[in-house]
């Protein structure tokens, strides 16, 4: 299994719901990564996940909650999201923890806030 | 921190033509380069890569030169097709607070025209 899968593929949420996306891998990765792609830019770090700890928090507000249950899977947690948040959110892992080496994305959640 | 450019933001080419998308980047530590090929509505999937200690790297009809002195570094395509037609991002590292991560370029939107 080379796969990273992402659910829901696209979530649509008011600014006052609780939603999470899920991420899942089972190339026994080690790091696992949270991007965030508006329309027509580069996929931009969110956090980062290394031996299931929380290495890289990129100034992220804390409306966006990662966690990290165990090896194989990554959640993002969204709570009170505004219009702005609305993009795709990808999901990556890469075998080691240096970031130096390939990353597998899933295929993303597309979000939208109202 | 590290800024990663890239130019052109769109190329245009005929089927058979060579394709070439420049990036410089600023902090010198940098040590990996990977290039990532975006289809429209798809996850990016990394296409070739370069580390620091080399030159120049081919498969098949895609290469990559790196040149530290002046750091930029360069993809080139040769014999393009129509199923190149993507968006291209480069990535460099910067090591910041003990980790590595991945800066991307803003992207090259290629059209490969039969």
């Amino acid at each position: 299994d080379t796969e990273v899968t992402q659910t829901p593929k696209h979530l649509v949420m008011g600014m006052t719901n609780k939603k999470s996306l899920k991420c899942e891998q089972h190339m026994g990765h080690r790091a696992m990564y949270w991007y965030k792609q508006k329309a027509k830019k580069p996929p931009e770090l969110m956090f980062v996940y290394s031996y299931e700890k929380l290495s890289i928090n990129e100034s992220v507000p804390s409306r966006f909650s990662p966690e990290c249950p165990n090896s194989s899977l990554l959640n993002l947690h969204l709570h009170a999201l505004q219009p702005e948040d609305s993009a795709l959110y990808l999901c990556a892992s890469s075998h080691g923890a240096g970031n130096t080496g390939e990353l597998f994305f899933g295929e993303g959640s597309r979000l939208t806030v109202l | 921190g590290e800024n990663v450019e890239q130019h052109p933001s769109t190329l245009s080419v005929q089927e058979g033509d060579s394709a070439v998308i420049k990036c410089t980047y600023s902090d010198s530590a940098s040590n990996y380069f990977p290039w990532y090929k975006q289809e429209l509505g798809k996850r990016p999937q990394l296409i070739i890569d370069i580390r620091s200690n080399v030159g120049e790297k081919k498969d098949q009809r895609i290469a990559v030169t790196l040149n530290k002195t002046a750091k930029h570094f360069s993809l080139h395509i040769t014999e393009t097709q129509p199923e190149d037609s993507a968006v291209y991002f480069c990535a460099a590292t910067l090591f910041s607070g003990g980790y590595n991560k991945l800066i991307f370029g803003a992207g090259t939107r290629l059209a490969v025209h039969p």
